[in-house]
C-alpha cells in the first residue's frame, strides 16, 4: 500500500516547454486534488476531482490543465512552462472523515 | 467564502518548552477544521481534524486543538516540545459537507531549539 504517489520528484525546465506531473494513488478514494506551495503562501488549490471522469478548477488553474484519467490517477500539465509556475506541487486524495492524504511532492525550476 | 490566517510566521522554542500555534479562521458556514504538519522535503500529514463534537481535538505527537466558534479559533497546542518537532504546521478549513476543498492557512515554521 504506497498511499499517494508522484512523478517525477524534481523536474527543471525552460520557459515554454511542457511537461505532466503524474499522480496515483491506491486507496480507492474518489476525490483527488493538485495544489501548489509557493514560500509564504500555503498550499493553493490548482483543479481537483471529485471523482471518475469529473474535474474542477480550483483557486489558481490559469496556466494548468488536469486529466482524472481513471479512479487511482491524476495528472497535471502544463502546456507552455513559465518561470511563475516554480513550485512544489503536491497531490492529495480524499479518505474517510474528510482526511486529505497528500504525495511527497514535485519540485519544478522553470528558468 | 473561507479563509485562515496563521497569526505567526515562525515560532522559536526550547526544548521541553510549551507551545501554541495559532489559526483563526473566517467563514459564514460550518467548517471542519484541520492542521497539518508537514517535515522538511516532504509531503503534509494530518496532524489532527475537528468536524463535530467534542471541541477539544486531540491528535499524533502529542498535539492537541481547541475549536472555539464565538473567537473562531482552532490554535494548537502541545506542552512539551521535542527537536523532533522542528516543522511547518498548517492550519486548513473546508466547507462542513461540502466536496472536500481544503483553505489552507499561510503556515507557521516552529523551530525547536535545544
Amino acid at each position: 500500500n504506497a498511499g499517494v504517489t508522484q512523478t517525477p520528484k524534481f523536474q527543471v525546465l525552460k520557459t515554454g516547454q511542457s511537461m505532466t506531473l503524474q499522480c496515483a494513488q491506491d486507496m480507492n478514494h474518489n476525490s483527488m486534488y493538485w495544489y501548489r506551495q509557493d514560500p509564504g503562501m500555503g498550499l493553493r488549490l490548482i483543479y481537483y476531482s471529485a471523482s471518475e471522469g469529473t474535474t474542477d478548477k480550483g483557486e489558481v488553474p490559469n496556466g494548468y490543465n488536469v486529466s482524472r484519467l481513471n479512479k487511482r490517477e491524476f495528472s497535471l500539465r502544463l502546456e507552455s512552462a513559465a518561470p511563475s509556475q516554480t513550485s512544489v506541487y503536491f497531490c492529495a486524495s480524499v479518505g474517510q472523515q474528510e482526511t486529505q492524504y497528500f504525495g511527497p511532492g514535485t519540485r519544478l525550476l522553470v528558468l | 467564502a473561507q479563509s485562515v490566517t496563521q497569526l505567526d510566521s515562525q515560532v522559536p522554542v526550547f526544548e521541553e518548552a510549551p507551545v501554541e500555534l495559532r489559526c483563526n479562521y473566517s467563514s459564514s458556514v460550518s467548517v471542519y477544521l484541520f492542521w497539518y504538519v508537514q517535515y522538511p522535503n516532504q509531503g503534509l500529514q494530518l496532524l489532527l481534524k475537528y468536524l463535530s463534537g467534542s471541541t477539544l481535538v486531540k491528535g499524533i505527537n502529542g498535539f492537541e486543538a481547541e475549536f472555539n466558534k464565538s473567537q473562531t479559533s482552532f490554535h494548537l497546542r502541545k506542552p512539551s516540545v521535542h527537536i523532533s518537532d522542528t516543522a511547518e504546521y498548517f492550519c486548513a478549513v473546508s466547507v462542513a459537507g461540502g466536496y472536500n476543498k481544503l483553505i489552507f492557512g499561510a503556515g507557521t515554521r516552529l523551530a525547536v531549539h535545544p
